[in-house]
């Protein structure tokens, strides 16, 4: 069975940092991309990042460009979100997702874990 | 930027009702479009992909249409576990996008 287990959300002022992790398992978590989205309180779905099997590419959403890094560590079947100088409107459940492709191209997100609160107060 | 745009934001339906939701992108995705449900305090759920292709274990009242620009996601007959919100989201281009989502909600 395919799991996927976040952590590290919480209250962090602004300007501050923090760390997600999500810990995958019941696949063969390097052969797969892999994605984050967030959920602002009461809002729809932005995709944040993801990162290529072998994390040898990633991508991000214009917002979070130069202030957010997504990586993944193959060997620990982990995905991480380090996040810096984070803004109120970063506030968000950050769900991390399966997507898919097992190939060069990403696609959709067949798997998604069960999310963790970030809140960006001061 | 791919714009994805749903209507209606909200519909108000009945068990029983045949309920369609539809999703424009700005831009031609061909079928490089998914369609998932999700509920409230819990994470999305993946219903479509490629526009019209089932995900396993998902009932088939639910069914998807479309490509180019204009897409359509049918339920056939709404039970009373679909009543949910439905988003789109369209994976021919970075940044990825979705759509702002359709509240399925009791009449």
């Amino acid at each position: 069975e395919v799991q996927l287990v976040e952590s590290g959300g919480g209250l962090v002022q602004p300007g501050g940092s923090l760390r997600l992790s999500c810990a995958a398992s019941g696949f063969a978590f390097s052969s797969y991309w892999m994605t984050w989205v967030r959920q602002a309180p009461g809002k729809g779905l932005e995709w944040v990042a993801n990162i290529k099997l072998d994390g040898s590419d990633q991508y991000y959403v214009d917002s979070v460009k130069g202030r957010f890094t997504i990586s993944r560590d193959n060997a620990k079947n982990s995905l991480f979100l380090q996040m810096n100088s984070l803004r109120a409107e970063d506030t968000a459940v950050y769900y991390c997702a399966r997507d898919s492709s097992t190939n060069n191209w990403s696609l959709f997100f067949d798997y998604w874990g069960q999310g963790t609160l970030v809140t960006v107060s001061s | 930027d791919i714009q994805m745009t749903q209507s209606p934001s909200t519909l108000s339906a009945s068990v029983g009702d045949r309920v369609t939701i539809t999703c424009r992108a700005s831009q031609s995705i061909s079928s490089w479009l998914a369609w998932y449900q999700q509920k409230p305090g819990k994470a999305p759920k993946l219903l479509i992909y490629e526009a019209s292709s089932l995900e396993s274990g998902v009932p088939s009242s639910f069914s998807g249409g479309g490509s180019g620009t204009e897409f359509t996601l049918t339920i056939s007959s709404l039970r009373p576990d679909d009543f949910a919100t439905y988003y789109c989201q369209q994976y021919a281009n970075y940044p990825r996008t979705f759509g702002q989502g359709t509240k399925v909600e009791f009449k």
